[in-house]
């Protein structure tokens, strides 16, 4: 299997630009996360979907972000406008159904992103 | 709101020693779950344990879990240079927050050969 993957690893843009970052789960996976982490706030949890249906967005931070999963295969996280302050490592994460209640989160290697 | 918080922030030893880091958490939980982080990757799964546990052991990791005392250990023995990373416990408070981790801030580990 090759992993969540995340598109794309390194994005760089300017102040009040639209920056969409992209997740493909591992198959058969039916939970996903995107966190954010930063040197001062450390990993946090911005939104989970169960079976795409987003379950849990109180992590995002203000209405410029946005989250969709279309499908079980994919999922973006929107920011627009962007600014400065997003700078920061976005990681997706998914897990496998949940036969017993508890399964271990499987991480993308994460999308960079500055804003300048 | 961090649930997790690691002890010591920074630990550095030699090969060969062990690592111990310590977890504290605030609320109940479901189970608790250990992470480790190279730099530039993304968080690799090590151990979970459950909130009836007491201790697990994976090959050189050995965690233990304190419910009375809200805290978790990871033990490294026979550390190794790529051992070196940063670990992170995370908690799952089940219930309606099924499914749903909360990290600690990390406990970067230096291992010199």
């Amino acid at each position: 299997d090759a992993g969540v993957i995340q598109s794309p690893r390194h994005e760089v843009t300017e102040m009040g630009q639209e920056v969409t970052l992209r997740c493909k789960p591992i198959s058969g996976h039916n939970s996903l996360f995107w966190y954010r982490q930063t040197m001062m706030r450390g990993l946090e949890l911005l939104i989970y979907f169960n079976n795409n249906v987003p379950i849990d967005d109180s992590g995002m931070p203000e209405d410029r972000f946005s989250a969709k999963m279309p499908n079980a295969s994919f999922s973006t996280l929107k920011i627009q406008p962007s600014e400065p302050r997003d700078s920061a490592v976005y990681f997706c994460a998914s897990s496998s159904p949940r036969a017993s209640y508890n399964s271990p989160l499987h991480f993308g290697n994460g999308t960079r992103l500055t804003v300048t | 709101s961090q649930q997790g918080e690691e002890d010591p922030q920074a630990l550095s030893i030699q090969e060969g020693e062990n690592a111990t880091m310590n977890c504290s958490y605030k609320t109940s939980i479901n189970n608790l779950q250990w992470y480790r982080q190279n730099s530039g990757r993304g968080l690799v799964h090590l151990i979970l344990i459950r909130s009836n546990e007491r201790e697990k052991h994976s090959g050189r990791l050995r965690v233990t879990l304190d419910t009375s005392k809200k805290s978790s250990s990871l033990l490294i023995t026979a550390s190794r240079a790529a051992d070196t990373a940063s670990y992170f416990c995370a908690t799952d408070a089940g219930g309606t927050s099924y499914g749903k981790l909360t990290f600690g801030q990390g406990t970067i580990l230096t291992v010199h050969p």
